[in-house]
């Protein structure tokens, strides 16, 4: 799983299987999470988020699902396809200064295997 | 929509040289963001600008200038680079009301 500063971790599912990533985080006051796909030379790109108020939602083939109790934060991903291989990050809103902020963890690499 | 671009894709910099990175984004948002990604890390919030005029520091700031110049741009400077600021920089924009950041497709820097 993720945690925010430790070495990037890593996954590797089959082709067709579920992926499960996950992450710790640390702010008990974040009152919004975001994962992002990073695929290799590219910006992170935007997949699911969701609030505080909330302990799950379903996007196409994803869904995150909130552990506040815990403060842990998981990405599934339904029947991995090779496409999905890339680094995934959790980010949570810091609602500090003039604009919103997001701390992020520091990746988890999927790669699916044929 | 060309969504946020990023100029220069990749540079290459002696040590205490000046550069510009530039970003701009043409989805009317608000607030712009600049991060730095390291090997093996996440992203870390050098500065942002929650609207046009104004312009705040984030966690790693130091060696590093910015400017807001219009609700479009975003630009930022390395006024004297160093070998710590090789990195990966992305440019970020979020829609007011929004908590979601979209993300350039970073500039690589490399300075020797």
């Amino acid at each position: 799983g993720e945690s925010v500063g430790l070495h990037l971790p890593t996954l590797s599912v089959q082709e067709g299987d579920n992926s499960i990533i996950n992450c710790a985080y640390s702010n008990s006051a974040s009152d919004y999470f975001i994962w992002y796909k990073q695929e290799s030379g590219k910006g992170p790109q935007f997949i699911i988020d969701i609030r505080s108020n909330m302990d799950k939602r379903q996007g196409q083939r994803v869904t995150v699902l909130l552990n506040k109790t815990v403060k842990h934060l998981s990405l599934q991903i339904a029947a991995t396809q090779p496409g999905d291989s890339a680094v995934y990050f959790c980010a949570e809103n810091i609602s500090s200064g003039s604009a919103r902020q997001l701390t992020f963890g520091s990746g988890t690499q999927l790669t699916v295997l044929p | 929509n060309a969504g946020v671009t990023q100029t220069p894709k990749f540079q290459v910099l002696k040590t205490g040289q000046s550069m510009t990175l530039q970003c701009a984004q043409d989805m009317n948002h608000n607030s712009m963001y600049w991060y730095r990604q390291d090997p093996g890390m996440g992203l870390r919030l050098i500065y942002y600008s929650a609207s046009e005029g104004t312009t705040d520091k984030g966690e790693v700031p130091n060696g590093y200038n910015v400017s807001r110049l219009n609700k479009r741009e975003f630009s930022l400077r390395l006024e004297s680079a160093a070998p710590s600021q090789t990195s990966v920089y992305f440019c970020a924009s979020v829609r007011q009301g929004s908590k979601t950041q979209y993300f350039g497709p970073g500039t690589r820097l490399l300075v020797l």
